[in-house]
């Protein structure tokens, strides 16, 4: 258990849905990431909150949306999205950007059919 | 751009050592880390070490960092088939987003 939460930790959604991925941390932490892991190759960072701020885009298509309300919610919402989009998100959150350690959730397994 | 490389695959016997390399090209990283992915779960932090430091031990994991090369090492004593997963190296930088990753390397454990 790393204090991180992700939810759901499955989902299938059609090409035409809008559906919600939730990261929720309570360890007092203020920088936010959100990765994509793919089969066979690196973790694709995505976004990035700092205090609430978006401090990275890491050049994501617009069917993706992320969305920080406070410090301890992430959410990433997602419309019109391709099967190659399919793939595990991982949320993970850091203390400030001055700190080392970045604990991850467990992740949501994302198919898009 | 910045990039972490890592071999895919590592195989030993249960009981032996097992070495997981990896290397890195931002001069500027900070923070070098090791992460464990088991099947169907998240990335767990095992341990990091600071660019300035050369040497971390902490039980059965040892980190060697060679910051000339931009080289990185984890060692596991003892390795146990517990020990099997997707061994992951990321860099990453003081007062700086990124976290950059490699694309892991899977390790197998045999009797």
């Amino acid at each position: 258990e790393t204090g991180v939460t992700q939810t759901p930790r499955h989902l299938v959604m059609g090409m035409t849905n809008k559906k919600s991925l939730k990261c929720e941390q309570h360890l007092g932490h203020n920088a936010m990431y959100w990765y994509k892991q793919s089969a066979k190759k690196p973790l694709e960072l995505m976004f990035v909150y700092n205090f609430k701020e978006q401090t990275e885009n890491n050049s994501v298509p617009s069917r993706f949306s992320p969305e920080c309300p406070n410090s301890s919610h992430l959410f990433l919402h997602l419309h019109t999205l391709q099967p190659e989009d399919s793939a595990l998100y991982l949320c993970a959150s850091r203390g400030t950007l001055n700190t080392p350690e970045a604990f991850f959730g467990q992740g949501t397994r994302l198919t898009v059919v | 751009g910045e990039d972490v490389e890592q071999s895919l695959f590592l195989s030993v016997r249960e009981g032996d050592s097992s070495v997981i390399n990896c290397t890195y090209t931002d001069s500027s990283s900070t923070y070098l880390y090791w992460y464990k992915q088991e099947p169907g779960a998240g990335l767990q932090l095992l341990t990091y070490i600071f660019s300035n430091m050369d040497m971390k031990q902490d039980q059965r994991l040892t980190v060697l960092l060679n910051k000339k090369d931009k080289h990185l090492s984890l060692r596991i004593a003892d390795t146990q088939t517990g020990d099997s997963a997707i061994y992951f190296c990321a860099s990453g930088g003081y007062n700086t987003d990124k976290l950059i990753f490699g694309t892991g390397t899977r390790l197998q454990v045999f009797p």
